[in-house]
């Protein structure tokens, strides 16, 4: 079965650093993805991990430890407008995606 | 590129009716393509996925009967809520995947069904 988890909400000052935490347990593993959502919108990209280590785009950062079945997305330098839904998905056998509740992210000033 | 339309945006019907919503990929060849649904504050739930010429694959405790999926050419996915009821009131998104493009998904901008 699939079983991924992150936190519901979360809450952080503009300007800050907030880091995201997901844990997976997938039969098959080809790849972590996180997605941004607004509301009332599609997911966007945000970024894709299939090795350990970690990614760096911008303000946006990704981890992940495969054996600890682990990843992390860290915002920089926190903006308005990054107050959004935060989807970690994982693409596991046959390449599907299942994707984790979401975590609600609120930037305040 | 790997842009992915979807239409109507929006869709208000009568309970009993039965909705279109279709899916195109705009400057990619989409071998595969997902349809999702998501409820208010609740992430993705996959209902089904579809490869060009063949049937859909639907997920467990989807409807095949309600939820009909096809997918006729490489560019478009069609889904039909058919008898619609409140219940099925829910944000559609759907995703596409091409060959050469790994396995990302690119997602449609998403359809809001409202059913009265």
């Amino acid at each position: 079965g699939q079983n991924i988890d992150q936190p519901t909400e979360m809450t952080a000052t503009e300007g800050a650093i907030v880091q995201i935490n997901c844990t997976y347990q997938t039969s098959g593993f080809n790849g972590l993805f996180w997605y941004q959502q607004h509301a009332g919108e599609a997911p966007t990209f945000l970024s894709y991990n299939v090795l350990d280590g970690l990614e760096e785009k911008g303000r946006f950062s990704s981890f992940l430890s495969r054996s600890k079945g682990y990843s992390y997305l860290l915002l920089k330098e926190l903006q308005m407008k990054d107050s959004a839904s935060y989807l970690c998905a994982v693409s596991g056998a046959g390449n599907m995606l299942t994707f984790g509740g979401g975590t609600r992210l609120m930037v305040k000033p | 590129g790997a842009v992915v339309s979807q239409h109507p945006s929006r869709v208000i019907c009568k309970s009993g009716t039965s909705v279109k919503i279709e899916c195109r990929s705009l400057d990619f060849q989409a071998t595969t393509m997902f349809w999702y649904r998501q409820f208010p504050k609740q992430s993705l739930m996959l209902m089904a996925t579809s490869n060009e010429g063949s049937k859909a694959t639907y997920e467990q405790g989807v409807e095949k009967d309600k939820f009909l999926i096809n997918h006729a050419s490489l560019t478009l996915s069609t889904l039909t809520v058919t008898s619609a009821h409140p219940e099925d009131s829910s944000f559609y998104i759907c995703s596409a995947r091409g060959p050469g493009r790994g396995n990302e998904q690119f997602f449609g901008p998403g359809t809001r069904l409202t059913v009265l």
